[in-house]
């Protein structure tokens, strides 16, 4: 099955300054990427998504980037702030089947200091 | 829209009791729900995937006879945990689907065996 590998799990920057967490994968045929943000105690949400057939997506502070050939995804938040703070989940779809289970990573607990 | 709804928020249970956790898709039919289990300062994990009259398909390592899924109608799916111990204490989350990939997280449910 799919696999998906997540670093750092813990990442802590200064207000303002950018943050990046990359993952990768293992089923060369993943073909949706989801990144999630959880904050403690609340359910995930979903703050961006990519799918196999492009290779960046942005909105706003937040951009995805997605190397199939090396598969391996980022997720990059610009101008970080205080309220940024919460632990971050990337997925992949494995193959297989039509339900489209995702697998996820470990998580980062992101940080953002004032 | 793409509202999910679990019930109860919060339960607190007897060792040996079952006790049983409601998913709702309230603005959308589902096709498919996913229950997953996260302990604290962990990730996501997939338990089950169900779709609306068939069988729930359970991921490995997870005891079907201990975790019941019904999946009756497009907008609700429950999970029974039978004779509940101290271990299954644990955030289970439910997410419905809507069309190929996208899932929307439920609130979750916060289960304490004592």
């Amino acid at each position: 099955g799919e696999n998906v590998e997540q670093h750092p799990s813990t990442l802590s920057v200064q207000e303002g300054d950018s943050a990046v967490i990359k993952c990768t994968y293992s089923d060369s045929a993943s073909n949706y990427f989801p990144w999630y943000k959880q904050e403690l105690g609340k359910r995930p949400q979903l703050i961006i998504d990519i799918r196999s057939n492009v290779g960046e997506k942005k909105d706003q502070r937040i951009a995805v980037t997605l190397n199939k050939t090396a598969k391996h995804f980022s997720l990059h938040i610009t101008e970080t702030q205080p309220e940024d703070s919460a632990v971050y989940f990337c997925a992949a779809t494995g193959s297989g089947g039509s339900n489209y289970k995702l697998t996820f990573g470990k998580g980062t607990l992101l940080t953002v200091n004032p | 829209g793409a509202v999910v709804s679990q019930h109860p928020s919060r339960v607190i249970c007897k060792s040996g009791t079952s006790v049983k956790i409601e998913c709702r898709s309230l603005d959308f039919q589902a096709t498919t729900m996913f229950w997953y289990r996260q302990f604290p300062k962990q990730s996501l994990m997939l338990m089950a995937t169900s779709n609306e009259g068939s069988k729930a398909t359970y991921e490995q390592g997870v005891e079907k006879d201990k975790f019941l899924i019904n999946h009756a109608s497009l907008t609700l799916s429950t999970l029974t945990v039978t004779s509940a111990h101290p271990e299954d204490s644990s955030f289970y989350i439910c997410s419905a689907s809507i069309q190929r990939n996208e899932q929307f997280f439920g609130p979750g449910t916060r289960l304490t065996v004592l």
